[in-house]
């Protein structure tokens, strides 16, 4: 199995309702990533998970807030979000953080 | 901080040409430099990656190098085909901080049958 699952694929929400995005992999992968990707840019990084451990926090706002429950599967809870929190959320795995990554096919995420 | 780019933004060529896309960052103490494609609306698909101490990598028709000391890398696409058409990115990662990649805005390629 060398794939990064994430659920749901689309996922429409008010500005006052509370959802969460899953990230699973089955890889043994030590290291999950949060990127965001707005429409015809880059994606940016939000959050590293090493080895269960939140390492990186890229200064996002805490109406997003990242959870590992364990070493296949990572979740971003969503709160109170703003339209212009809109976008493709892409999931990451990385052997060891070293490596190579593997990103999943993305939560395209309408706040309305 | 990394600053990386892509050039060009945008390429159209028929079907059969071969091509080369570049990719340059500002900060050559790299950690890895990584190929990826991604489809419209979809994930990331990586391609190739090339460790700092690499000079390239191959995998069926394509080919990156990677020129560490002039903080370039470039993505060679062999007889390309219809299927190729998608963007391509380049994420380099810096040697203080492994676990980040910094992402390149992309180059769009159409290849034309």
């Amino acid at each position: 199995d060398t794939e990064v699952t994430q659920t749901p694929k689309h996922l429409v929400m008010g500005m006052t309702n509370k959802k969460s995005l899953k990230c699973e992999q089955h890889m043994g992968h030590r290291a999950m990533y949060w990127y965001k990707q707005k429409a015809k840019k880059p994606p940016e990084l939000m959050f590293v998970y090493s080895y269960e451990k939140l390492s990186i926090n890229e200064s996002v706002p805490s109406r997003f807030s990242p959870e590992c429950p364990n070493s296949s599967l990572l979740n971003l809870h969503l709160h109170a979000l703003q339209p212009e929190d809109s976008a493709l959320y892409l999931c990451a795995s990385s052997p060891d953080g070293y490596t190579e990554a593997f990103f999943g096919q993305g939560t395209r995420l309408t706040v309305v | 901080k990394q600053e990386v780019t892509q050039i060009p933004a945008a390429l159209s060529v028929p079907e059969g040409e071969n091509l080369v896309l570049n990719c340059s960052f500002t900060d050559s103490a790299i950690y890895n430099l990584q190929w990826f494609r991604q489809d419209p609306g979809k994930g990331l698909t990586s391609l190739l990656l090339i460790q700092s101490s690499q000079r390239e990598q191959t995998s069926g028709r394509l080919n990156a190098s990677l020129d560490k000391s002039s903080g370039r890398s470039t993505l060679y696409i062999a007889a390309s085909q219809p299927g190729d058409s998608a963007t391509y990115l380049c994420a380099v990662s810096p040697q203080y901080n492994f676990n980040k990649f910094y992402f390149g805005s992309g180059t769009k390629l159409n290849v034309k049958p």
